[in-house]
């Protein structure tokens, strides 16, 4: 059972356009990160948010964490080729130390 | 300083045969998770470890087994592979295992596949 429900499942835009990836529970996580995955590659943490409301910002991605710590959300401002990738929300639930993984948004960046 | 390293980076087997995944955490790190990847999906919690002894475990049979080494590092052992077994195999290391928001380093995982 997938308890973390990401949206939309691809994306291809062109470079400048800006985007939001969403990431949905109907379970509360104590904490949520963000990864970036490529190819033959291991994920990549880009962000962790652990009080709902927050909002952290990276460069040109955004990370917002739902005030009831269910939801978090994901917006680049002008997406680049080099955002090309897997973007894969994870939950700590609260009381253990399992990390659940969302479904993945394959992102694509054409030049 | 080394990331996460797994070994082997591919491997390829029979159905019914068993295999041994290895990983070495980040050094310092005293925590490491196994997760399965199949092609298409995100990640699935196997096990997490910490100081040689299981944290957690996830829905998968009991041919799927882990331990912990003194020093730190870990193994991965599934039995009686059968073909839905073809996955990434991913490894991540946290300084401890705890209920906090560590942050998780993954290694580039062991492309296991069944035939």
């Amino acid at each position: 059972t997938q308890l973390l429900e990401q949206s939309p499942q691809f994306l291809s835009i062109q470079e400048g356009e800006n985007l939001t990836v969403y990431c949905n529970s109907s379970s509360v996580f104590s904490s949520l990160q963000w990864y970036r995955q490529e190819p033959g590659e291991g994920p990549v943490l880009l962000v962790t948010v652990v009080t709902g409301g927050e909002v952290k910002k990276l460069k040109r991605l955004t990370f917002q964490f739902g005030d009831a710590r269910k939801d978090s959300s994901l917006h680049i401002t002008a997406a680049q080729p080099g955002d090309t990738g897997l973007y894969l929300c994870a939950g700590l639930r609260s009381g253990t130390y399992k990390y659940i993984f969302g479904t993945g948004t394959r992102l694509k960046v054409l030049a | 300083d080394a990331g996460v390293t797994q070994s082997p980076t591919h491997l390829i087997k029979t159905r019914g045969q068993h295999v041994t995944l290895r990983c070495s955490p980040i050094s310092g790190h005293k925590s490491v998770s196994w997760y399965q990847q199949v092609l298409g999906q995100g990640p699935q919690f196997i096990f997490q470890y910490y100081e040689k002894e299981e944290r957690g475990r996830g829905n998968f049979p009991d041919r799927f087994s882990a331990r912990q080494f003194p020093n730190y590092s870990s193994e991965l052992n599934v039995n009686a592979l059968l073909l839905g077994d073809s996955a990434l195999y991913l490894c991540a290391s946290s300084l401890v295992g705890s209920h906090s928001s560590q942050p998780q380093h993954f290694g580039d995982g062991t492309r296991l596949s069944i035939l």
